[in-house]
C-alpha cells in the first residue's frame, strides 16, 4: 500500500450522521477507486474516478458520494442514507506499466454506534 | 450478482501441502485475471496475475492455471507455509476500464 494513505484507521458513526473517509496518493496516478468489503462477499465497487473532476458510480453507489477535485485525493462520504454502513472500506489506485492492476490502501473500518 | 465465482470458501492444508483455489467467470470480455492476498485488517496485495494468451504463470511457489475455453482459472500454492495463511481473492477485468470484479474470497489456513 506504499503511496496510498487512508485515514482514519477506525471511524465511528452515529445514526443519521454523514462521515467522510480520506484517501490520498502521492503516486501521480489518474485512476482511483473505492471498495466496500463485507465478510464473505469479497470487494464491491462503490465509485471510481479516471480523471480529476470526473467520477462514475460502481455497483453499490447508493448512500455514498465522492469528489475528485485534486489528482491526489478521492474522499468518500458515507451519508445517512446508507442504512448498513458498517464495513471495511478500501481505496485503490490503478497503476499502469508492465503490470496494469489496482493497488490498495490499508483501509478504514467504519462502525456504527 | 457476482461475475466471478470462487471456491472453496475456506480450506485447511498442512505445512508443505498444496492449496488450490478455483475461479470461474462468464464475461468473455474479461482479459486480465489478478489474484490478491489479504491479511486480517490490511488491504489486499497483488500476488500474481495472468492474461488469456498464456495457460500458466508461475512466480515462486504461486502458480496460476488458466483455461480459456472453460472460462476458469485457479491458484496453486505449492509447499504451503504458515505465513501463507490469509484470504485470497481472484478478480477479473476487461482492458477498457480496469474495473475489477472480485470473487468472494477463500480463507486459507496452513497448519504447522
Amino acid at each position: 500500500d506504499g503511496g496510498i494513505t487512508q485515514s482514519p484507521k477506525y471511524l465511528f458513526r452515529k445514526e443519521g450522521q454523514n462521515v467522510t473517509l480520506s484517501c490520498e496518493q502521492n503516486l501521480n496516478h489518474d485512476a482511483m477507486y473505492w471498495y466496500r468489503q463485507d465478510p464473505g462477499q469479497g470487494l464491491r465497487l462503490i465509485y471510481y474516478s479516471q480523471i480529476v473532476n470526473d467520477f462514475q458510480k460502481g455497483d453499490i453507489a447508493e448512500g455514498y458520494s465522492v469528489s475528485r477535485e485534486k489528482k491526489e485525493s478521492f474522499p468518500l462520504t458515507v451519508t445517512s442514507a446508507q442504512k448498513n454502513p458498517t464495513a471495511f472500506y478500501l481505496c485503490a489506485i490503478r497503476r499502469t506499466g508492465s503490470v496494469e492492476t489496482q493497488y490498495f490502501g490499508p483501509g478504514t473500518r467504519l462502525l456504527v454506534l | 450478482q457476482q461475475q466471478v465465482k470462487q471456491s472453496p470458501q475456506s480450506l485447511i492444508v498442512q505445512k508443505g501441502g498444496i492449496s488450490i483455489i478455483n475461479c470461474a467467470y462468464e464475461n468473455t470480455a474479461f482479459d486480465y485475471f489478478p489474484w490478491y492476498q489479504q491479511f486480517p485488517g490490511k488491504g489486499p496485495a497483488l500476488l500474481i496475475a495472468i492474461r488469456p494468451d498464456v495457460s500458466e504463470k508461475k512466480e515462486g511457489r504461486f502458480t496460476i492455471s488458466f483455461n480459456k475455453s472453460a472460462k476458469q482459472f485457479s491458484l496453486h500454492i505449492m509447499d504451503s507455509q504458515p505465513g501463507d495463511s490469509a484470504t485470497y481473492f481472484c478478480a477479473a477485468s476487461g482492458s477498457n476500464d480496469y474495473k475489477l470484479s472480485f470473487g468472494a474470497g477463500t480463507t486459507v489456513t496452513v497448519r504447522a
